[in-house]
């Protein structure tokens, strides 16, 4: 399996501009989750699907922020617009069920992102 | 409110020496899982571990080993004998039973010298 992969891997932009971020979750997993990970807080949950729909979107920071999972291989982070302390590494994640079964969090490899 | 805390932020041992990482919880839930994930320097966090709260017995794999003591809401993490391969970031999460928000700890960063 190819595991979950997002991109870009890195993104500089500056600010006031959208900023999109991709994930496509392992196949059959039927959870997906965002995360993003600075120094100053550490790793948050910022929104997660079931089956394609927002569950629980608590964690997203402000109005700037929107996600979407229009099926089941594929979902979007964007930023508009974009400010410097959205700087950070943005994760996706994804799990067959819900994590605390027999079924883990699977983690993309990052996107890391610079607001200049 | 959960909350993972790894007071230790940073390690730094040479290879072959063992090398311990606390992990204290809070949780008022009585059924929970918690976790421990690996960031090498790659960036990506790697799955290592889940236990739920009814099962303290202690786990080993490979160089690996856990404790968890849920008298002191702990759950420690060893790695005996460390390799340079071994240096990475890891982190320790926690989720209420059928929960699907992690939360983490601030991570421990160890850095294996050869």
């Amino acid at each position: 399996d190819a595991g979950v992969i997002q991109s870009p891997r890195h993104e500089v932009t500056e600010m006031g501009q959208e900023v999109t971020l991709r994930c496509k979750p392992i196949s059959g997993h039927d959870y997906l989750f965002w995360y993003r990970q600075t120094m100053m807080r550490g790793l948050e949950l910022l929104i997660y699907f079931n089956n394609n729909v927002p569950i629980d979107d608590s964690g997203m920071p402000e109005d700037r922020f929107s996600a979407k999972m229009p099926n089941a291989s594929f979902s979007t982070l964007k930023i508009q617009p974009s400010e410097p302390r959205d700087s950070a590494v943005y994760f996706c994640a994804s799990s067959l069920a819900v994590p605390t079964g027999n079924s883990p969090l699977h983690f993309g490899n990052g996107t890391r992102l610079t607001v200049t | 409110a959960q909350k993972v805390t790894q007071a230790q932020t940073e390690i730094s041992v040479v290879e072959k020496e063992d090398v311990t990482l606390d992990c204290v919880y809070e949780t008022r839930d009585t059924t929970y899982y918690l976790f421990w994930y690996k960031q090498p320097p790659s960036g990506e966090l790697v799955f290592l571990i889940r236990r739920n709260s009814f099962d303290e017995q202690n786990e080993i794999s490979g160089r690996y080993s856990w404790n968890f003591q849920k008298s002191t809401s702990s759950f420690n993490f060893t790695i005996t004998a460390s390799q340079v391969v071994d240096s990475a970031v890891y982190f320790c999460a926690l989720t209420k039973a059928a929960g699907n928000k992690l939360t983490f700890g601030g991570g421990t960063r160890v850095l294996v010298k050869p």
